[in-house]
């Protein structure tokens, strides 16, 4: 257990659709990024929260948008879903602000969309 | 704008032996270098990380190399095993900014 939680595991849900993935980071660790990995592609970097606020962004579609809570864990909010938006959703969490010590990633939520 | 480049794409290995797989970085301001092993289905693991005022780390049959000049790093797997089979992605972050640029990965197969 890497001790970033995410929920749900798996996920299926028909074109059109609404989600929401949920992270909540290691005990002490302030920064949670998103990560987009399709099938057999490379890791795609979403956003990152510090402590609440948008640190950065990346190939992020408007129709996805995230947020840090007080209690420091991260909701991704995926919606009117289409086909290409299948894949295994990896959040990560970090101590500071930046990422040089290491991400630690949580063990993905697989989102098939049908 | 920042690109990692990784090569080779898979790599196929007889157990015993050594495997390589190399990364470009473009960004020179480019600061710390982790390396991730992905196992099918599974969330990535860090294995191993360098910083830019280190050359070379080691830890067990894991090495590291980067040449700052040449914006190359690079992973060396000694004495491979079956369980060393899975994907493997270099990253970069610049200093500065909070994500990683990650390569497209090397699939590693060890056979037995």
């Amino acid at each position: 257990d890497s001790g970033v939680t995410q929920t749900p595991k798996h996920l299926i849900t028909a074109t059109g659709q609404r989600v929401t993935l949920r992270c909540s980071p290691r005990s002490g660790d302030l920064s949670v990024y998103w990560y987009q990995q399709s099938l057999d592609q490379g890791l795609q970097f979403l956003i990152q929260y510090y402590n609440g606020e948008e640190r950065a962004k990346g190939n992020i579609l408007e129709r996805f948008s995230a947020q840090q809570f007080p209690d420091l864990h991260s909701e991704l909010n995926l919606s009117s879903l289409e086909l290409g938006d299948s894949a295994l959703y990896f959040c990560a969490s970090s101590e500071g602000q930046g990422a040089s010590y290491g991400y630690t990633f949580g063990s993905g939520t697989r989102l098939t969309v049908v | 704008g920042e690109n990692v480049e990784q090569h080779p794409s898979t790599l196929s290995v007889q157990e015993g032996d050594s495997a390589v797989i190399k990364c470009t970085y473009s960004d020179s301001a480019s600061n710390y270098f982790p390396w991730y092993k992905q196992e099918l289905g599974k969330r990535p693991q860090l294995i191993i990380d360098i910083r830019s005022n280190v050359g070379e780390k080691k830890d067990q049959r894991i090495a590291v190399t980067l040449n700052k000049t040449a914006k190359h790093f690079s992973l060396h797997i000694t004495e491979t095993q079956p369980e060393d089979s899975a994907v493997y992605f270099c990253a970069a972050l610049s200093s500065g900014t909070y994500k990683y640029i990650f390569g497209t990965g090397t699939r590693l197969k060890v056979l037995a």
